[in-house]
C-alpha cells in the first residue's frame, strides 16, 4: 500500500514557469524524500527533509514540510524541458520500520 | 564511483517459469532494497538486505525471494511467474545502517520483466 498521495497526478507548464507538487502522508515520519524518474529509468534522489525541518533548498528546488498537516510540497523554479519527468515523494517512518514508502507520483511535462 | 547496476535490462518469460534478477550496489553500500513498479500499484517495497541479512520484507507472496552476498551484491528470484508479475523491478543501495532510512536511495535503471 502507498503511504503518500501526490497532487496533481499530472502537470503541464511552459518553460520558465514554476511547478509545484504536493504530497500528503498518513503516519508519523523520520524524514521525507523527493525523487525524480525519467521514463523507464531508475529514480534519482533530489532532496531529503527531516521531520524537524520546515523548509529546504537545493538549487532550483524548494521543499517544505508541515508535519501537523502531514504534507510536503516540492517547488521547481524556472522550469526547463529537461525537468520533464515523474516526481515521487517517499516517507521514512519513525520507529523501527525501515522501508521508504513512495507516493503515487506527479507526471510533470515542461513544454519548450 | 560506478552507480547501481542491474542485469539483465529486459527479460521475457512465460507463465510458470522462474527468474533471477541481479543487482550490484555502489561500492561501500551495504544496504540493498528491491522495489516493484507497475502502472496500477506504483512503487511497492519488496525487501531490504543489509550485511547478507533480510531486514525487512514487503507484502508479497513467498514466490518472491532474495539474498545478498558477502560483497553486498544482491539477487531476487521470482518463482512460478504470473502475468501480474510483469513490472519494472528496481534495486537501490544506500549507506543507511541502523534505524530509519535517513540516507538517500541510489537506484539502478531496473529490469523490465514481461511475463507472457
Amino acid at each position: 500500500s502507498q503511504q503518500g498521495e501526490e497532487d496533481p497526478q499530472a502537470l503541464s507548464i511552459q518553460e520558465g514557469e514554476n511547478a509545484t507538487m504536493n504530497c500528503s502522508y498518513k503516519t508519523s515520519i523520520n524524514n521525507l524524500q523527493w525523487y525524480r524518474q525519467n521514463s523507464g529509468r531508475g529514480l534519482v534522489h533530489l532532496i531529503l527533509i527531516r521531520s524537524n525541518e520546515r523548509e529546504k533548498h537545493s538549487g532550483r528546488l524548494r521543499v517544505t514540510l508541515d508535519t501537523s498537516k502531514k504534507s510536503s510540497s516540492l517547488l521547481i523554479t524556472a522550469s526547463r524541458a529537461a525537468d520533464t519527468a515523474s516526481y515521487f515523494c517517499a516517507t521514512a517512518p519513525s520507529g523501527s520500520a525501515r522501508q521508504l514508502t513512495f507516493g503515487s507520483g506527479t507526471q510533470l511535462t515542461v513544454l519548450p | 564511483k560506478a552507480g547501481v547496476t542491474q542485469t539483465p535490462r529486459y527479460l521475457i518469460k512465460t507463465r510458470g517459469q522462474q527468474v533471477t534478477l541481479s543487482c550490484s550496489p555502489i561500492s561501500g553500500h551495504r544496504s540493498v532494497s528491491w522495489y516493484q513498479q507497475t502502472p496500477g500499484q506504483g512503487l511497492q517495497f519488496l525487501f531490504e538486505y543489509f550485511s547478507e541479512t533480510q531486514r525487512n520484507k514487503g507484502n508479497f507472496p513467498g514466490r518472491f525471494s532474495g539474498r545478498q552476498f558477502s560483497n553486498s551484491r544482491s539477487e531476487m528470484n521470482v518463482s512460478t511467474l504470473e502475468l501480474g508479475d510483469s513490472a519494472l523491478y528496481l534495486c537501490a543501495s544506500s549507506l543507511s545502517g541502523q534505524g530509519p532510512p535517513n540516507s538517500p536511495l541510489h537506484f539502478g535503471n531496473g529490469t523490465r520483466l514481461t511475463v507472457t
